[in-house]
């Protein structure tokens, strides 16, 4: 069991938005700005899309962005493309610890 | 730009140690938290724990009594021992670079190299 909560699937159409939850609690993603979002494709890597909470690394898409709300962070993907189709991972840090969500599903329809 | 590669044993017998090691090109260990992930089949992300070059480690709670992390920055490695090993410790094991604060130094919790991943079976 995940200590940070994602829905396990969300599904778009191209060109809609979708937003991703994962809730924690007041012990990770609470009390840190330190929240990042990763992306994996069937077997890969998982790739950085968002670091402290809203932040993007160079070269990842406008498309995506972060956010948050008190033990609650959100990744939202707008204009849905193919190749958003992925598994996408929270990550928070929890004092003495690094926590990741059980990940969420992406279908593009 | 810097890139990361596993190597080890892909198949390690219960009971025993599973030790991996990864390599660091293109860069310099020095500085980051080099971080162990590992992905069990068809499941989550895992963080199992990071070390920072000069040493100082920090491991996941519920696998801290059977993991050792060490760096060795002669030769840009740092590696992961898991002892006693079960069925359940079978993953994808990814080895991965941690950010720090500029300002700070302190874990930013974030990874944001990769390495491509190596397969470990536990097996008899």
């Amino acid at each position: 069991q995940s200590a940070l909560t994602q829905p396990a699937s969300v599904s778009g159409s191209p060109g809609q938005s979708i937003t991703i939850s994962c809730t924690g609690t007041s012990s990770d993603v609470g009390s840190y700005n330190l929240v990042s979002w990763y992306q994996q494709h069937p077997g890969k890597a998982p790739k950085l899309m968002i670091y402290e909470v809203s932040k993007r690394p160079s070269g990842v898409s406008n498309r995506f962005s972060g956010s948050k709300s008190g033990n609650t962070a959100s990744l939202t993907i707008s204009g849905l493309q193919a190749e958003d189709e992925a598994d996408y991972y929270c990550c928070s840090y929890a004092g003495s610890s690094t926590e990741f969500g059980g990940g969420t599903k992406l279908t593009v329809l | 730009q810097v890139q990361l590669q596993e190597s080890g044993p892909g198949l390690v017998k219960p009971s025993e140690t599973l030790s991996l090691t990864c390599t660091v090109s293109g860069g310099s260990i020095s500085s980051y938290y080099w971080s162990w992930i590992r992905q069990p089949p068809g499941k989550g992300l895992e963080w199992i724990g990071y070390i920072y070059y000069s040493g100082s480690t920090n491991y996941n709670p519920s696998l801290k009594s059977r993991v050792t992390i060490s760096v060795d920055t002669s030769k840009n490695q740092f590696s992961l021992k898991l002892s006693s090993v079960t069925a359940a410790d079978t993953a994808v094991y990814y080895c991965a670079r941690g950010s720090y604060d500029i300002l700070t130094g302190y874990y930013n919790a974030y990874m944001d190299v990769w390495g491509k991943g190596t397969t470990v079976t536990v097996s008899s």
